[in-house]
Parts: structure tokens; sequence; C-alpha cells
């Protein structure tokens, strides 16, 4: 089936580390995002990427980092530098070079501090 | 930039009543307003969009209209069943430049049996 894997569901990550969360997507989609979610909150922008090895910060890019080396991969780095990474993480991708195309979703990573 | 408003942050219902939410935004180039289901645990997943050239548009149970005028539109579900129990979230976009999809803050609707 054609979809969005977001791995692992669950992270920890203790005081002074980084964490990577990794997306892949079989979709044939050129565009990638990450986003965060906090309870009561909508969805909010990290970083973006519309094709290989070219991203663009988001709303909230600070204290992340992303890399896209190959199309179907998008990884997001949470660095030391983030200081409330406590949250869950969205992964979604969307075909481009048509108007009005859906972004669609993976089900998610929840990072906590341990 | 754009901002999306969403109301109400939560909704109950009784099984087989409507339930309506409803989201303005800001920016009147948006043209593109997806709304999507996310159940717990589980990443968002799109049920119904609209187009501004369109004014309303149905898929079985749900419906979406849009007021480009008043720069809101609605989602309305009838005959409602528990498992229509979620979080829904509506979004704009608009069609020019890098298509930032922005998120209203999202209901949580209830449907007691």
């Amino acid at each position: 089936d054609g979809g969005i894997t977001q791995s692992p569901k669950y992270l920890f990550r203790k005081e002074g580390q980084n964490v990577t969360l990794s997306c892949e997507q079989n979709l044939n989609h050129d565009a990638m995002y990450w986003y965060r979610q906090d309870p009561g909150q909508g969805l909010r922008l990290i970083y973006y990427s519309q094709i290989v090895n070219d991203f663009q910060k988001g709303d909230i890019a600070e204290g992340y980092s992303v890399s896209r080396e190959k199309k179907e991969s998008f990884p997001l780095t949470v660095t030391s530098a983030q200081k409330n990474p406590t949250a869950f993480y969205l992964c979604a991708s969307r075909v481009t070079g048509y108007s009005n195309q859906p972004q669609h979703f993976g089900d998610g990573t929840r990072l906590s501090i341990l | 930039g754009e901002n999306v408003e969403q109301h109400p942050s939560t909704l109950s219902v009784q099984e087989g009543d409507s339930a309506v939410i409803k989201c303005t935004y800001s920016d009147s180039a948006s043209n593109y307003f997806p709304w999507y289901k996310q159940e717990l645990g589980k990443g968002p997943q799109l049920i119904i969009d609209i187009r501004s050239n369109v004014g309303e548009k149905k898929d079985q149970r749900i419906a979406v209209t849009l007021n480009k005028t008043a720069k809101h539109f609605s989602l309305h579900i009838t005959e409602t069943q528990p498992e229509d129990s979620a979080v829904y979230f509506c979004a704009a976009r608009r069609n020019t430049g890098f298509q930032k999809l922005v998120f209203g803050t999202g209901t949580r609707l209830l449907v007691s049996p």
C-alpha cells in the first residue's frame, strides 16, 4: 500500500541529546513537510522540502534540522537546542505540479523528555 | 500572513444529530480549503476539500460550504455516528508561491450513542 511511514511511534529524549525522527513515503511525492502538534493547538510547520536536496524553514524551525537526500525520505532531527521538544510530530507529503493537491499525513511520532 | 480561526473547540451531539464546525480565514487570496479528521494517536486524514470556485461540496454525510465574501467555510456532518468522534481541523491555502497550509486549532467532536 502507498503511504507515509513514520518511526518510531514513541521516542524519549534525554537531556542534551539529539534524536532523529524518520519519515518515508512511497507515494512518489515531491514535497514533504514536518509539523509539530501541541495539545489544543493546530499544526505548526517546522520545515518543508519541495524537491530533493532543498528544504526551507517553516514557522518554528529553531532547534530542529532536516535533510532531503532522497525523494522518499525526509528525516527530522530534534537537537538539544530545542528546549521544549515534548510534542506529537507529523510528517506529510504532497504531489506538486498540480494546483490544490492535498497533503497526506503519516501517523506521527510522540516525543517525550526523560 | 494567513490566520484561520475555528469554532467551537469542543462539540457534543447525540447520535443521529447534525454537527457543524465553522472556520474563518483572513487571507482573501486563499483558494483551497481542506478538512481533516484526526483520531487518537493517528495522523490527520483528509475527509473533504473545497476550492474557491465552488460554494458547496457533498460526500455522503459530509458537506462543506464556502462563503468567499465573508471569508468563512463550514463542515456539516449529518446523521452523526459514534465513529465520527474525533478532532476535526480546517485549513486554508493560497495557490501562489509556496503553498503553505494554515490550520485551525481543531474541534473535538463527541458523538454519544
